[in-house]
Protein backbone atom coordinates (compact mmCIF):
# COMPACT_ATOMS: atom_id res chain seq x y z
CA UNK A 1 0.00 0.00 0.00
CA UNK A 2 1.16 3.88 -1.00
CA UNK A 3 2.50 5.38 2.43
CA UNK A 4 3.86 8.73 2.72
CA UNK A 5 7.78 8.88 3.90
CA UNK A 6 9.72 11.35 5.75
CA UNK A 7 13.51 11.82 6.47
CA UNK A 8 15.45 12.08 8.78
CA UNK A 9 13.67 10.53 11.38
CA UNK A 10 15.44 12.48 14.11
CA UNK A 11 17.20 15.45 13.30
CA UNK A 12 19.60 17.26 16.05
CA UNK A 13 20.27 20.70 15.54
CA UNK A 14 21.86 23.92 17.54
CA UNK A 15 19.79 26.87 17.68
CA UNK A 16 20.00 29.38 14.56
CA UNK A 17 21.04 26.55 12.64
CA UNK A 18 18.96 25.97 9.24
CA UNK A 19 17.20 22.37 8.93
CA UNK A 20 15.23 21.27 5.89
CA UNK A 21 13.03 17.81 6.63
CA UNK A 22 12.48 16.22 3.62
CA UNK A 23 8.92 14.08 2.76
CA UNK A 24 7.90 12.05 -0.10
CA UNK A 25 4.22 12.54 -0.72
CA UNK A 26 1.88 9.38 -2.17
CA UNK A 27 2.32 9.74 -5.67
CA UNK A 28 -0.62 10.93 -7.15
CA UNK A 29 -1.40 12.89 -4.38
CA UNK A 30 -2.23 16.40 -4.73
CA UNK A 31 -2.37 18.51 -2.14
CA UNK A 32 0.69 18.38 0.63
CA UNK A 33 0.35 19.63 4.51
CA UNK A 34 3.16 19.69 7.34
CA UNK A 35 1.94 19.62 10.68
CA UNK A 36 3.70 19.23 13.65
CA UNK A 37 3.43 18.06 17.57
CA UNK A 38 5.29 19.12 20.22
CA UNK A 39 5.65 16.76 23.05
CA UNK A 40 2.62 16.24 25.02
CA UNK A 41 0.56 18.54 22.77
CA UNK A 42 -1.74 18.84 19.84
CA UNK A 43 -1.20 17.98 16.60
CA UNK A 44 -1.15 21.61 15.16
CA UNK A 45 -1.08 22.64 11.64
CA UNK A 46 1.21 24.15 9.87
CA UNK A 47 1.03 24.75 6.18
CA UNK A 48 -0.77 23.27 2.80
CA UNK A 49 0.32 23.39 -0.52
CA UNK A 50 -1.47 22.46 -3.41
CA UNK A 51 -0.27 23.24 -7.75
CA UNK A 52 3.06 24.46 -6.21
CA UNK A 53 1.80 27.65 -4.31
CA UNK A 54 0.85 27.60 -0.63
CA UNK A 55 -3.10 27.47 -0.49
CA UNK A 56 -3.03 27.83 3.46
CA UNK A 57 -0.85 28.56 6.63
CA UNK A 58 -1.13 28.91 10.25
CA UNK A 59 0.17 31.77 12.20
CA UNK A 60 2.96 29.52 13.09
CA UNK A 61 4.39 29.22 9.59
CA UNK A 62 6.48 32.60 9.90
CA UNK A 63 8.91 33.68 7.74
CA UNK A 64 11.51 31.25 9.46
CA UNK A 65 9.56 28.74 7.43
CA UNK A 66 8.96 27.66 3.46
CA UNK A 67 8.10 24.99 1.53
CA UNK A 68 8.69 23.65 -1.21
CA UNK A 69 8.32 21.02 -3.95
CA UNK A 70 11.96 20.79 -5.84
CA UNK A 71 10.72 18.05 -8.11
CA UNK A 72 8.01 15.73 -8.87
CA UNK A 73 8.19 13.66 -5.62
CA UNK A 74 10.17 15.27 -2.54
CA UNK A 75 7.84 18.05 -0.42
CA UNK A 76 10.24 19.91 1.87
CA UNK A 77 10.10 22.04 4.85
CA UNK A 78 12.81 24.15 5.34
CA UNK A 79 13.46 26.16 8.85
CA UNK A 80 15.95 28.68 8.50
CA UNK A 81 16.87 29.50 12.09
CA UNK A 82 16.08 27.35 14.79
CA UNK A 83 14.83 28.19 17.58
CA UNK A 84 14.81 25.96 21.12
CA UNK A 85 10.68 26.21 20.38
CA UNK A 86 10.58 24.68 17.08
CA UNK A 87 11.65 21.07 19.18
CA UNK A 88 9.12 19.10 17.96
CA UNK A 89 7.86 16.03 15.91
CA UNK A 90 6.55 17.23 12.16
CA UNK A 91 4.53 15.25 9.89
CA UNK A 92 3.73 15.41 6.69
CA UNK A 93 0.61 14.38 5.32
CA UNK A 94 -0.81 14.22 1.70
CA UNK A 95 -4.17 13.99 -0.11
CA UNK A 96 -6.72 14.49 -3.17
CA UNK A 97 -7.10 12.66 -6.10
CA UNK A 98 -10.80 14.03 -5.85
CA UNK A 99 -12.56 16.42 -3.08
CA UNK A 100 -9.99 17.67 -0.82
CA UNK A 101 -12.70 18.72 1.65
CA UNK A 102 -12.97 15.12 1.46
CA UNK A 103 -10.19 13.49 1.16
CA UNK A 104 -8.55 11.42 3.64
CA UNK A 105 -5.00 12.69 4.45
CA UNK A 106 -2.64 10.01 4.98
CA UNK A 107 0.40 10.99 7.20
CA UNK A 108 4.44 10.12 7.58
CA UNK A 109 5.98 8.85 10.55
CA UNK A 110 7.31 12.16 11.28
CA UNK A 111 10.67 13.59 12.09
CA UNK A 112 11.42 14.41 15.20
CA UNK A 113 13.44 17.62 15.42
CA UNK A 114 15.59 18.68 18.73
CA UNK A 115 16.85 22.14 18.51
CA UNK A 116 19.93 21.95 21.49
CA UNK B 1 -11.39 28.00 15.28
CA UNK B 2 -12.88 24.92 15.47
CA UNK B 3 -11.21 22.50 17.94
CA UNK B 4 -11.51 19.00 18.60
CA UNK B 5 -11.83 18.49 22.28
CA UNK B 6 -11.51 15.15 23.18
CA UNK B 7 -13.00 13.19 26.77
CA UNK B 8 -11.66 11.25 28.28
CA UNK B 9 -7.92 12.21 28.51
CA UNK B 10 -7.36 8.48 29.44
CA UNK B 11 -9.14 5.50 29.64
CA UNK B 12 -7.73 2.28 31.08
CA UNK B 13 -8.97 -1.12 30.07
CA UNK B 14 -9.38 -4.77 29.86
CA UNK B 15 -8.87 -6.76 26.77
CA UNK B 16 -12.53 -7.75 25.46
CA UNK B 17 -14.15 -4.75 26.97
CA UNK B 18 -15.00 -1.75 24.60
CA UNK B 19 -14.01 1.62 24.87
CA UNK B 20 -15.79 4.62 23.89
CA UNK B 21 -14.01 8.14 23.30
CA UNK B 22 -16.05 11.37 22.84
CA UNK B 23 -14.93 13.99 20.97
CA UNK B 24 -16.38 18.03 20.79
CA UNK B 25 -15.70 20.58 18.38
CA UNK B 26 -17.10 24.24 18.00
CA UNK B 27 -18.17 25.44 14.71
CA UNK B 28 -20.00 24.22 11.39
CA UNK B 29 -17.64 21.38 9.53
CA UNK B 30 -17.15 19.08 6.39
CA UNK B 31 -16.11 16.07 8.06
CA UNK B 32 -14.66 14.78 11.07
CA UNK B 33 -11.94 11.84 11.09
CA UNK B 34 -10.04 9.62 13.59
CA UNK B 35 -6.63 8.76 14.17
CA UNK B 36 -4.63 6.38 16.15
CA UNK B 37 -1.32 7.53 17.05
CA UNK B 38 1.10 4.71 19.48
CA UNK B 39 3.32 6.39 21.44
CA UNK B 40 6.29 8.70 19.40
CA UNK B 41 4.76 7.26 16.13
CA UNK B 42 3.11 8.23 13.29
CA UNK B 43 -0.87 9.02 12.85
CA UNK B 44 -3.05 6.19 11.35
CA UNK B 45 -6.01 7.19 9.80
CA UNK B 46 -8.84 5.43 11.24
CA UNK B 47 -12.30 6.49 9.43
CA UNK B 48 -13.33 9.56 8.44
CA UNK B 49 -17.20 10.73 8.96
CA UNK B 50 -19.15 13.41 6.80
CA UNK B 51 -21.02 15.84 8.35
CA UNK B 52 -24.29 14.68 6.30
CA UNK B 53 -23.58 10.87 7.76
CA UNK B 54 -24.75 9.70 11.14
CA UNK B 55 -22.94 6.70 12.07
CA UNK B 56 -20.03 4.64 10.34
CA UNK B 57 -18.21 1.24 10.75
CA UNK B 58 -14.88 -0.28 10.22
CA UNK B 59 -14.42 -3.28 11.47
CA UNK B 60 -14.59 -3.04 15.45
CA UNK B 61 -14.12 0.67 15.18
CA UNK B 62 -17.73 2.80 15.20
CA UNK B 63 -18.05 6.31 14.63
CA UNK B 64 -20.97 8.52 15.38
CA UNK B 65 -21.73 12.37 14.59
CA UNK B 66 -24.25 14.81 15.86
CA UNK B 67 -23.89 17.82 14.45
CA UNK B 68 -26.63 19.40 16.45
CA UNK B 69 -24.49 18.91 19.18
CA UNK B 70 -21.22 19.07 17.59
CA UNK B 71 -19.91 16.05 19.26
CA UNK B 72 -18.69 12.59 17.84
CA UNK B 73 -17.93 8.94 19.36
CA UNK B 74 -15.28 6.55 18.62
CA UNK B 75 -16.32 3.03 19.33
CA UNK B 76 -13.82 0.32 19.75
CA UNK B 77 -15.03 -3.09 20.46
CA UNK B 78 -13.58 -6.48 22.07
CA UNK B 79 -10.65 -4.40 22.82
CA UNK B 80 -7.23 -5.74 22.35
CA UNK B 81 -4.43 -5.02 23.78
CA UNK B 82 -2.74 -4.29 20.20
CA UNK B 83 -5.40 -1.12 20.56
CA UNK B 84 -3.23 0.67 23.17
CA UNK B 85 -2.64 4.19 21.53
CA UNK B 86 -3.64 7.77 21.79
CA UNK B 87 -6.66 8.29 19.75
CA UNK B 88 -7.11 11.76 18.11
CA UNK B 89 -10.10 13.32 16.68
CA UNK B 90 -9.82 15.97 13.74
CA UNK B 91 -12.13 18.14 11.93
CA UNK B 92 -12.31 19.55 8.66
CA UNK B 93 -14.14 22.80 8.58
CA UNK B 94 -16.59 24.07 5.69
CA UNK B 95 -14.86 27.41 5.38
CA UNK B 96 -13.46 25.64 1.80
CA UNK B 97 -9.60 24.77 3.49
CA UNK B 98 -8.85 21.20 3.87
CA UNK B 99 -7.17 21.95 7.07
CA UNK B 100 -7.13 19.33 9.88
CA UNK B 101 -7.63 20.89 13.58
CA UNK B 102 -7.06 18.18 15.95
CA UNK B 103 -7.79 17.80 19.71
CA UNK B 104 -5.52 16.83 22.26
CA UNK B 105 -6.63 13.42 22.43
CA UNK B 106 -7.52 10.32 24.66
CA UNK B 107 -4.69 8.09 25.85
CA UNK B 108 -6.12 4.45 25.16
CA UNK B 109 -4.26 1.40 27.51
CA UNK B 110 -5.95 -2.22 27.26
CA UNK B 111 -4.62 -4.20 29.83
CA UNK B 112 -4.44 -8.22 28.84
Amino acid sequence: EPEVTQTPSHQVTQMGQEVILRCVPISNHLYFYWYRQILGQKVEFLVSFYNNEISEKSEIFDDQFSVERPDGSNFTLKIRSTKLEDSAMYFCASSGTGNVLADTQYFGPGTRLTVL
Amino acid sequence: SQQGEEDPQALSIQEGENATMNCSYKTSINNLQWYRQNSGRGLVHLILIRSNEREKHSGRLRVTLDTSKKSSSLLITASRAADTASYFCATVGSSGYSTLTFGKGTMLLVSP
